[in-house]
Parts: structure tokens; sequence; C-alpha cells
């Protein structure tokens, strides 16, 4: 069954740091993204990872650029997002979502699997 | 950044209407533009993807045109399960950016 399922939210005071983890199953080799939604708010992409053809190269939002950092462990079937610096306005939802296989724009059909999401309250 | 601005944020309508979301881009992006729906407590699901291509298990009534800044999604025929938050997405650019999110409510 294709899968994804996020864990690692909870509460983190201002300033601290956070990991995230998405355990993938039921395909593999395809780009990661993030994305998180802050409380009664729309979606915002935070970042990507490509996947081992194309050098598990990332993407970032500006909004978390310098402070988040995108990382995957294919042996573990793993992706995970490391927050530091968190602030109250990183307070959100964070879904992990699955991109395209193969690099262009021809090959993203939109992020079409996504996990149930996990909560970090910043305060 | 692209910046992609939907309209209406709020939309009324009743099951059996046909109604239509606008997404416009703050910049040409071909037809580089993914629609979503989201339920409360839900993560959001594919409708349509490079602007008009009908995500596989999407129903019919479901359609998106457009290309360049200015893209629409069409629901013919409201049903029931429709009534949800809608989003566009660009991709032709990093870093992809989503619209405000349109609520389509039961009137």
């Amino acid at each position: 069954e294709v899968q994804l399922v996020e864990s690692g939210g909870g509460l983190v005071q201002p300033g601290g740091s956070l990991r995230l983890s998405c355990v993938v199953s039921g395909f593999s080799d395809h780009y990661m993204d993030w994305v998180r939604q802050a409380p009664g708010k729309g979606l915002e992409w935070v970042g990507r990872i490509r996947n081992k053809a194309n050098g598990y190269t990332t993407e970032y939002a500006a909004s978390v650029k310098g402070r988040f950092t995108i990382s995957r462990d294919d042996s573990k079937n793993s992706v995970y997002l490391q927050m530091n610096s968190l602030r109250s306005e990183d307070t959100a939802v964070y879904y992990c979502a699955r991109g395209e296989a193969v690099a262009g724009h021809y090959n993203y059909y939109g992020m079409d699997v996504w996990g149930q999401g996990t909560t970090v309250t910043v305060s | 950044d692209i910046q992609m601005t939907q309209s209406p944020s709020t939309l009324s309508a009743s099951v059996g209407d046909r109604i239509t979301i606008t997404c416009r881009a703050s910049q040409n992006i071909n037809t580089w533009l993914v629609w979503y729906q989201q339920k409360p407590g839900k993560a959001p699901k594919v409708l349509i993807y490079q602007a008009s291509s009908l995500q596989s298990g999407v129903p019919s009534r479901f359609s998106g045109s457009g290309s360049g800044t200015e893209f629409t999604l069409t629901i013919t025929g409201l049903q029931p399960d429709d009534f949800a938050t809608y989003y566009c997405e660009q991709y032709y650019t990093y870093p992809h950016t989503f619209g405000q999110g349109t609520k389509l409510e039961i009137k």
C-alpha cells in the first residue's frame, strides 16, 4: 500500500529545534515535499528533496531557508525535516507529500500522496 | 516568488450548480498548475494537474482550463461531497506557491 506516515511533532519553545520524520511505504525514488498549514490558514509549500538520480538536492521556501533542512535516508524509506530556530509563525500541521519520480514539469502530477500530518506548536 | 491569487475566497452554491473558481498568477506559469481539494482535518487531494489534466479517479464533473496567468477550476453539477476548500499550486518555478484557497459552502 502506498502510504506516508509523519511523526515527531509536538510543543517546542521559540528558538528550539524539532525533527519530523516521514516513513514511506509502497513506493520509492520520488521527489518528496513538505507542506505546512497554520491553524485556520491555507497551504504553504516548505520545501522538497529530489531523488538519488538528481543528487538529493533540495529547495526551500524563503520563510524557512537557512533554518530548516530536508534530508532522506532511502535505506530506511524515510524523509526528514530538521527545524531549527523555531518561531511562533512555524506553528502548523506539517505534511509530507510525494512529488514526481522523474525530473521535469511534464512529469509532475501534483503532490499525489500525502501523510496524515503532524502538528508542531511553537510556544 | 510567484504570487497566486484565487477568487472568490468563499463561494456559496447549491447541489447541482455549476461553479467556477479562478486562480491568477503574478507572472506567466505556462500550464504548470495543479488544483487540490481539501476537506477539514484531511490532507489535500489532487484534482487537476498541468492546468487541465484530470487526475485518475477524479469525477469528470471537475475540469480545469487556462494558461499563462489565468486559470479556472469548474465543477459542473455540484455534489454534496464537493463542498470543501480548493487550492491552486504553481510549479513553474521554485518556490512552489499556493493560492490562498477558496471555500465552497452550501447555500
